[in-house]
């Protein structure tokens, strides 16, 4: 069974950082595209990024809102991606969602998600 | 970027209804085109990937279709446990954008 769980979340000044884990089982993580996903609690859904898999030299790509502030990386050794979030501003809190993108049918398609960690920015 | 446009962003509906949900891509987008169903306090499912293929496990009663710019989710007979927020997705280009979801409420 895949099984993706987030943490760190949590209470975090205008400014500051913090990072999100997402530790994956149930499937062989090197193979897989792992994307983080956000969400304003009573809004919609907001891509943040992507890191792509082992072939493809887990290369990553970020949405504008997040490029230059939010790194994502992985930890193959323990089957972990991470979201390192700097230069928090007040928008960026929100729920954020680990998930799988497995390609299948010409793309990578969300087919799991964690259960999301909220992160709060507020002073 | 290309941007996805849902209607309505809210419909209410008696059990045993059809109910169909549109979105619309500023540019083509071939059929790379996800749905997502997302119940109350719980993370997103996905319901239908390359616009119309449904995924295990999920009801028969959803269905997905279209290609290019317009698609539709169709739920054939709305059932209770139906309610929930409906997204689209799209996995053309970055960044991967999300419309701005339809609320389904059963009357």
């Amino acid at each position: 069974e895949v099984l993706l769980v987030e943490s760190g979340g949590g209470l975090v000044r205008p400014g500051g950082s913090l990072r999100l884990s997402c530790a994956a089982s149930g499937f062989t993580f090197s193979d897989h595209y792992m994307d983080w996903v956000r969400q304003v609690p009573g809004k919609g859904l907001e891509w943040v990024g992507r890191t792509r898999n082992k072939v493809n030299s887990y290369t990553t790509e970020y949405a504008a809102s997040v490029k230059g502030r939010f790194t994502i990386s992985r930890d193959e050794s323990n089957n972990t991606a991470f979201l390192q979030m700097n230069s928090l501003k007040t928008e960026d809190t929100a729920v954020y969602y680990c998930t799988r993108a497995p390609h299948y049918l010409g793309a990578h398609y969300f087919d799991s998600w964690g259960r999301g960690t909220l992160v709060t920015v507020s002073s | 970027d290309i941007q996805l446009t849902q209607s309505p962003s809210f419909l209410s509906a008696s059990v045993g209804d059809r109910v169909t949900i549109t979105c619309r891509a500023s540019q083509v987008i071939s059929n790379y085109l996800a749905w997502y169903q997302q119940k109350a306090g719980t993370a997103p499912k996905l319901l239908i990937s390359a616009a119309s293929t449904l995924q295990s496990g999920v009801p028969s009663r959803f269905s997905g279709s279209g290609s290019g710019t317009e698609f539709t989710l169709t739920i054939s007979s709305l059932q209770p446990e139906d309610c929930a927020a409906y997204y689209c997705q799209q996995l053309k280009s970055y960044p991967l954008a999300f419309g701005g979801g339809t609320k389904v409420e059963i009357k």
